[in-house]
């Protein structure tokens, strides 16, 4: 079976650096994207950006582009989100999620990662 | 950037009664557009690509329709678990591929 599993609740403080993580199984990591959704507490979905672990292509929202950075590690099978510094406005549930071989839209989604950022 | 409009924002409607929810897009999408549910604490699922083809294992009272610019969402008769927020994406133009800001069905 398809799982994405998403590491733990982060708690952080404002300026701090953060790195998630969302490690597939039960699939070719290499050959399918991998992207990552935003959700703010209450509100919808934003769709962050999105990597090809088999090359590393990666793609950014515009609103997302500069303020985070998207990564993978095929060895491991494992993808990333990094903040060099967080804000309070980065508090929010963040999903990873893995796009259908041939067409985009999210076959199968992580549990989220819940990150809180607070002085 | 593709703007997704979903109306209404929130729906009340009685367990076993029909509930239509409506996408919108800021221009053509052609068929690509995907439903999500989301209930809450939980990761969101797919219900419906390509505008109207049910993902694996989602029953057949939800069905999707339209193209181009209007989508609709058709839940026939609604169950207990089916009280959620519904989402819906274009997957047309990128980045970044949109989400409408979703749907509340609640108990009425």
């Amino acid at each position: 079976d398809v799982q994405l599993v998403q590491s733990g609740t982060e708690v952080k403080k404002p300026g701090e650096s953060l790195t998630i993580s969302c490690k597939g199984s039960g699939y070719s990591f290499t050959n399918y994207w991998i992207g990552w959704v935003r959700q703010m507490p209450g509100k919808g979905l934003e769709w962050m950006g999105i990597i090809y672990p088999g090359d590393s292509d990666t793609r950014y929202s515009p609103s997302f582009q500069g303020q985070v950075t998207i990564s993978a590690d095929k060895s491991i099978s494992t993808a990333y989100v990094q903040w060099s510094s967080l804000k309070a406005s980065d508090t929010a549930m963040y999903y990873c999620a893995r796009r259908a071989i041939s067409t985009p839209y999210f076959e199968y989604w992580g549990q989220g990662t819940l990150v809180t950022v607070s002085s | 950037e593709i703007v997704m409009t979903q109306s209404p924002a929130t729906l009340s409607v009685s367990p076993g009664e029909r509930a239509t929810l409506s996408c919108r897009a800021s221009q053509s999408i052609s068929s690509n557009l995907a439903w999500y549910q989301q209930k809450f604490g939980q990761a969101p699922r797919l219900l419906i690509y390509g505008a109207s083809t049910r993902a694996t294992g989602i029953p057949v009272r939800f069905s999707g329709s339209g193209s181009g610019t209007e989508f609709t969402l058709t839940i026939s008769s609604l169950q207990s678990e089916d009280f959620a927020v519904y989402y819906c994406q274009q997957y047309s133009s990128w980045p970044p591929y949109t989400f409408g800001q979703g749907t509340k069905v609640e108990i009425k």
